[in-house]
């Protein structure tokens, strides 16, 4: 059972590149979140998806995009990548109703020099 | 705008003794849920627990309980018979229970359990 995977697991970028993270989940569920997680910060929202084709931004959207490819993939891209968006980045998902629990990916872990 | 907070940044168990874990969260909703999240070394997120506001039983998952006090906006985590695999950093979550698109997590700034043998 893979749950919620995520593609790759590490990533160097320079400023001003660009790059997409991918995540799947396996468990038929209608909604996918990106979190950020910062030191002594917690995790943050990026932009979720409440179901396949709709998006929308969370606390700290800025310098990202998001696609809704299907069901099952919620991909987050970096279109020109600096310094301030070096993190881990996790993935979850939840099916939709007012009980679900969020399950998360193994996270990735990105460096901009 | 719902916020949840802990204040000990590191703690330390024997092994085999209990620890007990604090977290504070401030809502005006009267209905919405809690988690406590364990994050090891691996980066994984697994939920280790979950309270519906609603319930005044406090939930239980073998050596981890929780205490729920809904007036005092407390929800603490605790661990009996501590072994070295729960050296973690655990983190409380908040959400609002309406689901859909609302269904974000709130996390507090964690805290970091050692384990000592």
């Amino acid at each position: 059972n893979a749950g919620v995977t995520q593609t790759p697991k590490f990533q160097v970028l320079k400023t001003g590149q660009s790059m997409t993270l991918q995540c799947a989940q396996d468990m038929n569920h209608n909604s996918m979140y990106w979190y950020r997680q910062d030191p002594g910060m917690g995790l943050r929202l990026i932009y979720y998806s409440a179901s396949e084709g709709t998006t929308d931004k969370g606390e700290v959207p800025n310098g990202y995009n998001v696609s809704r490819l299907n069901k099952r993939e919620f991909s987050l891209r970096l279109e020109s990548a600096a310094p301030s968006q070096t993190s881990v980045y996790f993935c979850a998902s939840s099916s939709t109703g007012s009980t679900d629990t969020q399950y998360f990916g193994p996270g990735t872990r990105l460096t901009v020099l | 705008a719902q916020t949840v907070t802990q204040s000990q940044p590191e703690m330390s168990v024997q092994e085999a003794e209990t620890v007990t874990l604090s977290c504070t969260y401030d809502t005006s909703e009267s209905d919405y849920y809690l988690f406590w999240y364990k994050q090891p070394p691996s980066r994984q997120m697994i939920l280790v627990i979950r309270q519906e506001a609603y319930k005044q039983q406090n939930a239980t998952e073998n050596r981890f309980s929780v205490n729920f006090q809904k007036a005092a906006k407390s929800f603490s985590l605790k661990i009996s018979d501590s072994q070295l695999g729960d050296a973690a950093m655990y983190f409380c979550a908040y959400r609002t229970p309406y689901g859909g698109a609302t269904n974000k997590l709130i996390f507090g700034t964690g805290t970091l359990l050692a384990v000592q043998p």
